[in-house]
């Protein structure tokens, strides 16, 4: 069963507008970590934001916030305002597990276009 | 700045041939990571290490292989093995101490078959 899953494969957003993009996940451990990356077309991976397990607030960096619903097990990013700018692939990624060490379970992502 | 640099870019094999991808990192982390990337597809782990001349095999090893001889550099050998080694290859480090610290990346090294 995949441990990562992200529905949309591509989306379309006007620019200015907000845009949510969904990530669910799977896992029996009660300790864990939610990342979501960026990926541009030059190919880089840009880290966005972190939610932990135990964290009570929903995580936000700047644009970038996490809707985090851990009953569903969804852990989904909101870009707002969109830029031109975020047009770009999005990860999500878990790390099961208190160790930093321990691997990151990828998604298969997201591909993001931003309209005029 | 701190970072991590990958070398070449750009790299096209020859069939038979092992190609050497080159991954150094300024960071002082402990953990580094090699994965592949296929278009359209998310990552997967080729490769990891925690600690100097120790490494382990991620899900998709066979017919690559790492060294790890000093603290800041990991290299990937694609040997002649990997019968379809065409893909974009990402390099990333960790330190060990945090569980919330994300996996800090290089810019990639994409391989070819000639």
């Amino acid at each position: 069963a995949q441990k990562i899953t992200q529905t949309q494969p591509g989306m379309f957003v006007q620019e200015k507008e907000a845009v949510t993009l969904d990530c669910t996940y799977d896992t029996s451990d009660q300790s864990y970590g939610l990342f979501w990356y960026k990926q541009p077309s030059s190919g880089e991976m840009i880290f966005l934001i972190y939610q932990g397990s135990y964290d009570e607030q929903n995580a936000t960096e700047g644009r970038y916030s996490l809707n985090f619903q851990k009953a569903r097990k969804s852990a989904n990013l909101v870009i707002s305002a969109s830029q031109l700018g975020d047009s770009a692939m999005y990860f999500c990624a878990m790390r099961e597990g208190l160790r930093s060490n321990y691997q990151l379970i990828w998604g298969a992502g997201t591909k993001l276009i931003i309209k005029p | 700045d701190g970072g991590i640099t990958q070398s070449p870019k750009y790299l096209f094999r020859k069939e038979g041939q092992n190609v050497t991808l080159s991954c150094e990192q300024n960071l002082n982390h402990d953990a580094m990571y090699w994965y592949r990337q296929d278009p359209g597809q998310g990552l997967r782990l080729i490769y990891y290490s925690q600690i100097v001349n120790d490494f382990q095999k991620g899900d998709i090893a066979e017919g690559y292989s790492v060294s790890r001889e000093k603290k800041e550099s990991f290299p990937l050998t694609v040997t002649s093995a990997q019968k379809n080694p065409t893909a974009f290859y990402l390099c990333a480090s960790s330190p060990l101490s945090y569980s919330n610290q994300p996996q800090h990346f290089g810019d990639g090294t994409r391989l070819s078959i000639l």
